[in-house]
C-alpha cells in the first residue's frame, strides 16, 4: 500500500532563517506531488505541484521554492523565512486517484 | 476557472442532530467531486467521492450526491457524534490525472454532547 511521510511535525524558526521541509511517498512510482499551506482559520492554498523529477509548477509567488530531486521526494524550501510564512504545510500525492495527504508540518516563525 | 463554494462555518450541533454542509461548484466539463475531513492537528483524509452525475458517495454515515443540474455536492449525515467534530472540505478535480484539486475554504463542525 502507498504511504506518505512528511517531517518534521512541528518547527519553530526565527525570522530570516532558512527552511527545509521534506516529503516522501512509498509504494507508488511517478506520483504527482503537491505542497499546500493552511493559514490559521483559512482554507488550503496550493503552493507548488510537480508531475515529474525536476518539474515544478508554482501557483503563488512568494519567498518559498520547491524541488523534486527524486521521483518520490518533494522538498519545500526558503532561504529567509518571514513571519507570514507561519502556517500548516501539507504535502500530498495522487496518481489517477484522489489526493492523499501527509500529516502536515506546523511551522511557527518567531 | 474552476471553483468551489461551501457554507461558512462554524457549525455547532448537538449530538444526534442532522447535518448538512452545502457545497456548490463551477467547472467546465464533468469534474470529480470530493469531501475531505481534517481532524485537529492532522492532515486531510478523503471522506467520500463521486465521479459522475447522480453518483452518491458514502462513508462513515456521511453521504453526498453529485447533482449536475444544481452543480452541488452537499454533505449530509443523519445523526452526528462528538467524534465528527472536524473541518470539512469540498473539492473538485477536472480529471483523475494531473490537475490539482480545487478546494473550498472549509467548514468547521463542532458537535456537543
Amino acid at each position: 500500500s502507498q504511504t506518505i511521510h512528511q517531517w518534521p511535525a512541528t518547527l519553530v524558526q526565527p525570522v530570516g532563517s532558512p527552511l527545509s521541509l521534506e516529503c516522501t511517498v512509498e509504494g507508488t512510482s511517478n506520483p504527482n506531488l503537491y505542497w499546500y499551506r493552511q493559514a490559521a482559520g483559512r482554507g488550503l492554498q496550493l503552493l507548488f505541484y510537480s508531475v515529474g523529477i525536476g518539474q515544478i509548477s508554482s501557483e503563488v509567488p512568494q519567498n518559498l521554492s520547491a524541488s523534486r530531486p527524486q521521483d518520490r521526494q518533494f522538498i519545500l524550501s526558503s532561504k529567509k523565512l518571514l513571519l507570514s510564512d507561519s502556517g500548516f504545510y501539507l504535502c500530498a500525492w495522487r496518481r489517477d486517484s484522489p489526493l492523499h495527504f501527509g500529516n502536515g508540518t506546523r511551522l511557527t516563525v518567531t | 476557472g474552476d471553483s468551489v463554494t461551501q457554507m461558512e462555518g462554524p457549525v455547532t450541533l448537538s449530538e444526534e442532530a442532522f447535518l448538512t454542509i452545502n457545497c456548490t461548484y463551477t467547472a467546465t466539463g464533468y469534474p470529480s467531486l470530493f469531501w475531505y475531513v481534517q481532524y485537529p492537528g492532522e492532515g486531510l483524509q478523503l471522506l467520500l467521492k463521486a465521479t459522475k452525475a447522480d453518483d452518491k458517495g458514502s462513508n462513515k454515515g456521511f453521504e453526498a450526491t453529485y447533482r449536475k443540474e444544481t452543480t452541488s455536492f452537499h454533505l449530509e449525515k443523519g445523526s452526528v457524534q462528538v467524534s465528527d467534530s472536524a473541518v470539512y472540505f469540498c473539492a473538485l478535480s477536472a480529471n483523475l490525472g494531473n490537475t490539482p484539486l480545487v478546494f473550498g475554504k472549509g467548514t468547521r463542525l463542532s458537535v456537543i454532547a
